[in-house]
């Protein structure tokens, strides 16, 4: 079993759709968790991290539920920008990030 | 915000021979680098954790001997892939942490890899 799963998708929603994405992680002493965003052929970049308090930043919120070690992503009012992998992210106590596989979001017009 | 650059950003080169890859913190000293690959459609799995002056601590399943990683200074690592085969073909991604800030990690642009 990976350490982090996600739904590979791809998930496809029309502009202004509303969209959610879980993971799910395996290792309870997960200690930091994050959602980055991998456009094609590029980098990942931190889109955002996550607390069990919940996160939001404008369109986008993130939730984080240690005792179901079940992370999510709400992205509101989607848009064409949006189309993306998005990754879930854990870290042990040593600082390693563990990717998961990411879930492709497309934004259709 | 902390950049991270890498070069080459592609290269192709025939079975057998070795490439090098770099990457370096523009303005930030860098304590502790990672390399990463992705195969097409997967996730980024970590290779190896460099740290400046000593020695890598690689991944399990990761062979040393052929992805060399050298931290010579502050603000370079590379990754050497020796005597690379086709099955080496990837994107290879590197990030670093700024002192200032060791729970960040900031992401090279990536080099893709084709071996012939």
């Amino acid at each position: 079993r990976k350490e982090v799963e996600q739904d590979p998708g791809p998930f496809n929603v029309p502009e202004g759709a509303t969209v959610a994405f879980n993971c799910t992680y395996s290792n309870s002493a997960s200690q930091s968790f994050f959602w980055y965003r991998q456009d094609c052929r590029k980098e990942p970049k931190l889109l955002m991290s996550v607390y069990s308090s919940g996160n939001e930043d404008g369109r986008f919120t993130a939730q984080l539920n240690r005792a179901s070690q079940y992370i999510s992503l709400l992205i509101r009012d989607s848009k064409l920008s949006d189309s993306a992998t998005y990754l879930c992210v854990v870290t042990r106590n040593t600082g390693k990030l563990i990717f998961g596989q990411g879930t492709t979001l497309q934004v259709k017009p | 915000g902390a950049v991270v650059s890498q070069h080459p950003s592609r290269v192709i080169c025939k079975s057998g021979t070795s490439v090098k890859i770099e990457c370096r913190s523009l303005d930030f000293q860098a304590t502790t680098m990672f390399w990463y690959r992705q195969f097409p459609k997967k996730s980024l799995m970590l290779m190896a954790t460099s740290n400046e002056g000593s020695k890598a601590t690689y991944e399990q399943g990761v062979e040393k001997d052929k992805f060399l990683i050298n931290h010579a200074s502050l603000t370079l690592s590379t990754l050497t892939v020796t005597s690379a085969h086709p099955e080496d073909s990837s994107f290879y991604i590197c990030s670093a942490t700024d002192k200032g800030a060791i729970d960040t990690q900031y992401f090279g642009p990536g080099t893709r890899l084709t071996v012939l």
